[in-house]
């Protein structure tokens, strides 16, 4: 079956630092891939996606890049804000079948003053 | 302001009592799904419909139901509640079924079973 793999967290780091988290995942044939955010009692929002092979999703200064070779789409960002600070969900929707989305299980960031 | 609207937002149940999470969007989108949340799993689908009266189970469906007989309804209904369904759940919607489609999700309903 298919399945993301997230790093685990907390991530903790201060404003302005440099911000990687790795997501990899195991499909059959090409899926969509996307980024979702969650804010402290909120509901997920996307944050970014890329439907096929070295595409680049983008927003908010955070970026992600949907690497086929190494089955992977690190979410990055330059420079992190307070405001940054959230629940981060990698996912994959296949592209045929049911498109049932398979979520990673999160990671959390912390971002400090 | 287009949205997806869950209620209730918090329930503490007991096991056995029948009780029902409400789903509404605004955004005409054919497609509504309910998600649960449980801590260091992320989210796993329980139901989806790709349109009115079309329904289909997601990953983890046992002890759920649902209906859709409007399009901007998608409820969920726990006949027997049990502990091991205390979550957080959430509803989401897309303008479409698809692989590409983004999904908008409500804020929210956390239940607890005693």
């Amino acid at each position: 079956g298919n399945s993301v793999t997230q790093m685990e967290g907390p991530v903790t780091l201060s404003e302005e630092a440099f911000l990687t988290i790795n997501c990899t995942y195991t499909a059959t044939g090409y899926p969509s891939l996307f980024w979702y955010v969650q804010y402290p009692g909120e509901g997920l929002q996307l944050l970014l996606k890329a439907t096929k092979a070295d595409d680049k999703g983008s927003n908010k200064g955070f970026e992600a890049t949907y690497r086929k070779e190494t089955t992977s789409f690190h979410l990055e960002k330059g420079s992190v804000q307070v405001s940054d600070s959230a629940v981060y969900f990698c996912a994959l929707v296949p592209t045929g079948g049911s498109y049932i989305p398979t979520f990673g299980r999160g990671t959390s960031l912390i971002v400090h003053p | 302001e287009a949205q997806v609207t869950q209620n209730p937002r918090y329930l503490i149940t007991v096991t056995g009592k029948k009780l029902t999470v409400t789903c509404s969007q605004n955004m005409n989108h054919e497609y509504m799904s309910w998600y649960r949340q449980d801590p260091g799993l992320g989210l796993r689908q329980i139901y989806y419909s790709m349109n009115v009266e079309v329904t289909d189970k997601g990953d983890v469906p046992e002890g759920y139901k649902v209906s859709r007989k409007e399009k901007r309804n998608f409820p969920l209904i726990l006949e027997s509640p049990s502990p091991n369904q205390t979550s957080l759940y959430f509803c989401a919607s897309s303008l479409s079924w698809g692989a590409t489609g983004e999904l908008f999700f409500g804020e929210g309903s956390r239940l607890t079973v005693l």
